[in-house]
């Protein structure tokens, strides 16, 4: 069993939509949830991240993390066509080592 | 402020040539990685130094794959020699002291093995 698991999709929307974005994971001793953005022939991206359990909102992305269920989840709100990536979520004991999913092909269509 | 820098960004080689990649982290992040991401999977770590000290090279295959960072800042990553599954994004990143876990990638270098 992989550490952590991402459908890999594709997603695709209309512009405005609300996207979730998930992921799940087996290690309990996770307590950094990453979330990095890649786009097309760029390395990833730092988009936000959260401590421990809870909600983190910053502008249209809201990064939520239920460590009962071992649930990791990322909203984007009023979603645009500059969206279009693909999002992975990167777990972490805070112990310098990223766990990454596979990653979520995301596209917003105009 | 430059971000990590990498190059080449493209390579294109023979099966048993080898090959060489060089980063440069963001000036400062003490920090610095090299991944491997393959086709719709999620980078890997390979190695991972703390200044000019190699602190997690477990996953490196060593039999064919060396890593250095004289001076502790750029850093080469070499591949000899190269086989087919060898074909990669190869990914560098770092970060700053305090902040492992925060860590800022550069563009790649796209590896073709033929």
């Amino acid at each position: 069993q992989k550490e952590v698991e991402q459908d890999p999709g594709p997603l695709s929307v209309p512009e405005g939509a609300i996207v979730s974005l998930n992921c799940t994971y087996s290690n309990s001793a996770f307590q950094y949830f990453m979330w990095y953005r890649q786009y097309s022939r760029k390395g990833p991206e730092l988009l936000m991240y959260t401590y421990s359990s809870g909600n983190k909102e910053d502008g249209r992305f809201t990064a939520q993390v239920d460590k009962s269920s071992k649930y990791i989840s990322l909203f984007i709100r009023d979603s645009q066509p500059s969206d279009s990536a693909t999002y992975l979520c990167a777990p972490t004991t805070g112990a310098n080592n990223l766990f990454f999913g596979t990653g979520t092909r995301l596209t917003v269509i105009p | 402020e430059a971000g990590v820098v990498q190059s080449p960004r493209y390579k294109i080689i023979e099966k048993k040539q080898p090959v060489a990649f060089w980063c440069n982290p963001i000036s400062g992040h003490n920090t610095l990685y090299w991944y491997r991401q393959n086709l719709g999977q999620g980078p890997e770590l390979l190695i991972r130094y703390e200044n000019e000290e190699a602190v997690d090279d477990s996953q490196l295959p060593k039999d064919r794959f060396s890593a250095e960072r004289l001076k502790g800042v750029d850093s080469t990553l070499k591949i000899q020699p190269a086989e087919l599954g060898d074909s990669a994004v190869y990914l560098c990143a770092s970060a700053p002291p305090g902040a492992p876990d925060t860590q800022y990638f550069g563009p790649g270098t796209r590896l073709t093995v033929l």
